[in-house]
């Protein structure tokens, strides 16, 4: 079993819809989560953190589920931009802050 | 926001050449440097864990003496890739980290292709 999974899509979203999807980890002592976006042939960028109260940044709101182990990202009013795929990353704090990343979940939104 | 500078950002070269790609911190002290590899339709795998002024921390299945890490200063961490052959020919990230530890701030990548 992969440490952090992702569906891998393409999730195909309208302009304008809302889209959501989740990301699970083995690791029950994780403790810190993130979600970044990574455009083609190009390096990760960090979109946000996600926090144990579930956060929200503009259009994105982040959740986390410790009993289930999952995290989510929901993108709201999605725009043509926000094509991307979106990478869950868990930092294994006791790891020496290593970071595991998932197989990333791509997103197109189409006019 | 903090800025991690990677050079060069592209490089084409023969078999059995090495090739050397440095990762700067440009606007704080990286204690800790982290350098990964990605192949298309892949996800980032960590390579190797760089703490400045001792030795590089390799993953499981990473030849550390094909993939040279050097972090000599808390803004400066390298890779030398050794003998490059097609087979490593990927997309390298570095990533570094202040004594804070978090987030990762990425350097925007490396692209390898050997010929």
């Amino acid at each position: 079993r992969k440490e952090v999974e992702q569906d891998p899509g393409p999730f195909n979203v309208p302009e304008g819809a809302t889209v959501a999807f989740n990301c699970t980890y083995s690791n029950s002592a994780s403790q810190s989560f993130f979600w970044y976006r990574q455009d083609c042939r190009k390096e990760p960028k960090l979109l946000m953190s996600v926090y144990s109260s579930g956060n929200e940044d503009g259009r994105f709101t982040a959740q986390l589920n410790r009993a289930s182990q999952y995290i989510s990202l929901l993108i709201r009013d999605s725009k043509l931009s926000d094509s991307a795929t979106y990478l869950c990353v868990v930092n294994e704090q006791a790891a020496g802050n290593k970071l595991t990343f998932g197989g990333g979940t791509r997103v197109l939104v189409k006019p | 926001g903090a800025v991690v500078s990677q050079h060069p950002s592209w490089v084409i070269c023969k078999s059995g050449t090495s090739v050397k790609i440095e990762c700067r911190s440009l606007d704080f002290q990286a204690t800790t440097m982290f350098w990964y590899r990605q192949f298309p339709k892949q996800s980032l795998m960590l390579m190797a864990t760089s703490n400045e002024g001792s030795k590089a921390t390799y993953e499981q299945g990473v030849e550390k003496d094909k993939f040279l890490i050097n972090h000599a200063s808390l803004t400066l961490s390298t890779l030398t890739v050794t003998s490059a052959h097609p087979e490593d020919s990927s997309f390298y990230i570095c990533s570094a980290v202040d004594i804070n530890n978090q987030p990762q701030h990425f350097g925007d990548g490396t692209r390898l292709s050997i010929l």
